[in-house]
């Protein structure tokens, strides 16, 4: 059983261009988070998805920054004209349908380097 | 909202000892989770251990357990018998129970350096 699978490990871009972060959540999973970590700080919510919902963005920045989690296929953090401090290492981590007390599972991140 | 403080940047250990790093949080909520999660430098986030704020019992997961004083709102985790192999960052974690927002709130983390 796979775990949670995020793609690409590396991403440079320049000042400007567009960021596609993918994210295939664990079999079974149908909640995806995104979190954000940058440098000497801990991960940072930014946002909440089922199938085809927006469940809870109220951790993404309100301009450039859009997520989706369609019916079919990974999770994809957009990150449109993307400026130097978008510079982080972006995570998404999968959970189960019901409700539970254990943490999620985090895929290793991709890590994001704007030039 | 909920934070989560961890005041140890930087923790050192000789292999073999056992250390403890500090956790505290602000909350309103009666019942929600705690976590400890171990990135090592790969980057990869990896579960500890967990605590369910309702359990007065402390978990415990081999060799790490944790003090959790939910009236202090503290949730310390210790490490017995150090190895090489646990040097990382380690996260302290906050969940809420329910509601529309299901995030973790993390602290900044502590470098835990393992001595040979």
């Amino acid at each position: 059983n796979a775990g949670v699978m995020q793609n690409p490990r590396h991403l440079v871009r320049r000042r400007g261009q567009e960021a596609r972060l993918r994210c295939s959540p664990m079999k079974g999973h149908s909640h995806v988070y995104w979190y954000r970590q940058l440098p000497e700080e801990g991960l940072k919510f930014m946002v909440y998805l089922q199938k085809e919902n927006i469940i809870d963005e109220s951790g993404m920045p309100k301009e450039r920054f859009s997520a989706e989690f369609p019916k079919e296929g990974p999770s994809i953090l957009r990150i449109q004209q993307v400026v130097r401090g978008d510079s982080a290492a972006y995570f998404c981590a999968s959970s189960p349908p019901s409700r539970s007390s254990y943490g999620y599972t985090f895929g290793s991140g991709t890590r994001l380097t704007v030039v | 909202a909920q934070t989560v403080t961890q005041s140890q940047p930087e923790m050192s250990v000789q292999e073999a000892e056992t250390v403890t790093l500090s956790c505290t949080y602000d909350t309103s909520e009666s019942d929600y989770y705690l976590f400890w999660y171990k990135q090592p430098p790969s980057r990869q986030m990896i579960l500890v251990i967990r605590q369910e704020a309702y359990k007065q019992q402390n978990a415990t997961e081999n060799r790490f357990s944790v003090n959790f004083q939910k009236a202090a709102k503290s949730f310390s985790l210790k490490i017995s018998d150090s190895q090489l192999g646990d040097a990382a960052m380690y996260f302290c974690a906050y969940r809420s129970p329910g509601g529309g927002a299901d995030g973790l709130t993390f602290g900044k983390g502590t470098h835990l350096i393992i001595q040979p």
